[in-house]
């Protein structure tokens, strides 16, 4: 079975603060993504990577970065933390030219 | 970025009743998918459909995909309480291989 593993179930950071979120998937998968879920507002794209050292905006790039050194890591990273990125976020990841996505189990993070 | 409308938001039901959850496109699909969140869970893909008109079935669940490619749609019959979820459908076009997922509905099922 694909596992989609994220560092953190729940996070509590104030704001201001710097936050990485770490994502390991173990099926060779060549893209990796990174969601922000809300209520009533879906799954919103915020970067994703089709290759290690390579990443592309999503739809709502503005306040996250991301890092691929590697092919089986995909971070995220909030430079300075505000509070309306308090949210579930979650990281998929999927095959080279295929759409199907195998997600993790998502990190709730409170900014406070 | 390309958008997939999603309805009904929420859709509470009574046990046994069918449940139907829709999808809907401005532009031509290259194929849809079908995930479905418990709560507290993450989501979890379901079926992918591809050619215009398919149709498939998982169990008591129906997935159709439009002549058009440009609807979709997941009908349950008789839900159960291990039903209870977020169903979304995610959409693909243009040689795109990124998926740009609906809102999502919530199915609430009334023992």
């Amino acid at each position: 079975d694909v596992k989609v593993t994220q560092s953190s179930r729940y996070l509590v950071k104030r704001t201001g603060e710097k936050v990485f979120l770490e994502c390991v998937q173990d099926m060779d998968h060549e893209n990796m993504f990174w969601y922000r879920q809300d209520p009533g507002l879906g799954l919103r794209l915020i970067y994703f990577s089709y290759d290690v050292k390579m990443k592309e905006k999503g739809d709502i790039p503005e306040g996250y970065s991301v890092s691929r050194e590697k092919k089986e890591r995909f971070s995220l990273i909030l430079e300075s933390t505000s509070t309306n990125q308090t949210s579930m976020y979650l990281c998929a990841s999927s095959y080279r030219g295929r759409t199907e996505a195998f997600f993790g189990q998502g990190t709730r993070l409170t900014v406070v | 970025g390309q958008q997939v409308m999603q309805i009904p938001q929420y859709q509470h039901v009574q046990e046994g009743e069918d449940f139907t959850t829709y999808c809907n496109s401005s532009t031509t699909l290259s194929n849809i998918q079908w995930y479905k969140q418990r709560p507290g869970g993450h989501p979890v893909f379901l079926i992918q459909l591809v050619k215009s008109g398919e149709v498939k079935k998982q169990k008591r669940l129906t997935f159709q995909f439009g002549e058009a490619k440009k609807n979709s749609s997941l009908h349950i019959t008789a839900t159960q309480t291990t039903d209870v979820g977020t169903y979304f459908c995610a959409a693909a076009s243009g040689g795109s291989y990124i998926p740009t997922f609906g809102r999502g509905t919530s199915l609430i099922v009334h023992p």
